[in-house]
């Protein structure tokens, strides 16, 4: 596609229950993010891609979290167990490869009731 | 740690009134410092990529310029459709370093 697409844009969950967000890069690009941001902050940074691996999970704030990218397109961000403190607006970006300008997408609203 | 500030929070402009967003940081060592503009409801877009000290780069009312220490993203007689809120990221130099570090951003507003 002609941008980074994210789905859902809209999640709403019960507390507890396992979340997956979805991200589908721009088309070529190898190299993909996740951030997440909170209302009125700047995004934070969870993962970064480099094809299929995870060359930085540094950001993941614990082992609720997970993400993978099996065949270095799409990726998946995965959460267990959700609090209400995860509630944040979810970010993927993707760039052509390292050192280069990331794109983001419209991001997904995560809401833990 | 890396660390991005951004100032002011928040600026309330008249159509035509140009001025300037600042962005202070720390980092290790800078491979680039990027700009972004940022709608209600939407992702961040990219505007600029800066590399070195005393590069300045412009794209229609906007100017962004580099020292060591800080950016400072210029906006010449802006006008209404720039209203939005305006991102500062750095990103380190150090090996195997991707991340984007993000100030809060600067929330634009420009009254008609």
């Amino acid at each position: 596609g002609a941008g980074v697409s994210q789905t859902p844009s809209n999640k709403v969950t019960e507390k507890g229950k396992y979340v997956e967000l979805r991200c589908d890069p721009i088309s070529g690009h190898t190299a993909l993010y996740w951030y997440r941001q909170s209302l009125g902050q700047g995004p934070e940074f969870l993962i970064y891609f480099q094809g299929t691996g995870a060359a930085d999970d540094s950001g993941l704030p614990n082992d609720r979290f997970f993400a993978v990218r099996p065949e270095g397109s799409v990726s998946t961000l995965k959460i267990q167990r959700t609090e209400r403190g995860d509630s944040a607006v979810y970010l993927c970006a993707s760039s052509e490869g390292p050192n280069t300008e990331a794109f983001f997408g419209q991001g997904t609203r995560l809401t833990v009731v | 740690e890396d660390q991005v500030t951004q100032s002011p929070e928040a600026l309330r402009l008249q159509e035509g009134e140009s001025s300037s967003l600042n962005c202070s940081y720390t980092v290790s060592g800078l491979r680039g410092l990027f700009w972004y503009r940022q709608d209600p409801g939407k992702g961040p877009e990219f505007l600029f990529t800066l590399y070195s000290a005393g590069e300045e780069k412009e794209k229609e009312r906007l100017k962004a310029t580099l020292t060591k220490k800080e950016s400072f993203l210029h906006i010449t007689a802006p006008k209404p459709e720039d209203s939005a809120t305006y991102l500062c990221a750095v990103q380190a130099s150090s090996v195997g370093a991707q991340k984007l570090v993000f100030g809060q951003g600067t929330r634009l507003t420009i009254n008609p």
